[in-house]
């Protein structure tokens, strides 16, 4: 049972473009959400979190848009650059629950971006 | 210092062997986290301490067993593994149990079972 969904599993795009990366999720008990990023042979890092009182946070070239109604979240990248090529994965939490601190992960979505 | 450190960074071993995965961080942070991750597959939650004191154990095979000798270090011992058990074995910190506080990741561990 997958309760955090990435239905995309590669993304290409242009340098200087916008990529859009979605994530789902089925549990509504989520109520925090995270977007991290993984290139090969290093741990995931940290980009980017929303709790679920907003429904957009934004940091520099990453925005982060929640639609709760949907279960559904989604980052944006603008402008693209060949180094955010990497693998993103979108997780999420339930805050206040016994399994405070774990974090439920989507498959991840591998983006490239072409010079 | 804002670094999780993993040893080694491959491992291989036999499924009669023991060993250990070593995480170290000198961030100050009180929670630390064991995450597997299998080819293609997102990461899994394996255990949580809480100020040195096991939180989580997400029914974990007790031939993985989770140590936290001090609020640096993160040791995960293995005996009698199987095949299956290879993967990416990675080490998260926070500053506080609960992940608001955002993790930091180590590098991870590449182990394979033969």
């Amino acid at each position: 049972d997958q309760q955090v969904k990435q239905n995309s599993p590669s993304l290409s795009v242009q340098e200087g473009r916008i990529s859009i990366l979605n994530c789902d999720y089925t549990n509504s008990m989520f109520d925090y959400f995270l977007w991290y990023k993984k290139y090969p042979a290093e741990g995931p890092t940290f980009l980017i979190s929303i709790s679920s009182i907003k429904d957009k946070n934004e940091d520099g070239r990453f925005t982060v848009f929640l639609n709760k109604s949907a279960k559904h979240l989604s980052l944006h990248i603008v402008p693209s650059q060949p180094g955010d090529s990497a693998v993103y994965f979108c997780a999420a939490s339930a805050i206040g629950s016994s399994n405070t601190g774990k974090l439920i992960f989507g498959q991840g979505t591998t983006l490239q971006v072409k010079p | 210092d804002t670094e999780v450190t993993q040893t080694p960074k491959h491992l291989v071993m036999g499924m009669t062997n023991k060993k250990s995965l070593k995480c170290e961080q000198h961030m100050g942070h009180r929670a630390m986290y064991w995450y597997k991750q299998k080819a293609k597959k997102p990461p899994e939650l394996m255990f949580v301490y809480s100020y040195e004191k096991l939180s989580i154990n997400e029914s974990v095979p007790s031939r993985f067993s989770p140590e936290c000798p001090n609020s640096s270090l993160l040791n995960l011992h293995l005996h009698a593994l199987q095949p299956e058990d290879s993967a990416l074995y990675l080490c998260a910190s926070s500053q506080e149990q609960g992940s608001n506080y955002g993790y930091t990741f180590g590098s991870g561990t590449r182990l394979t079972v033969v």
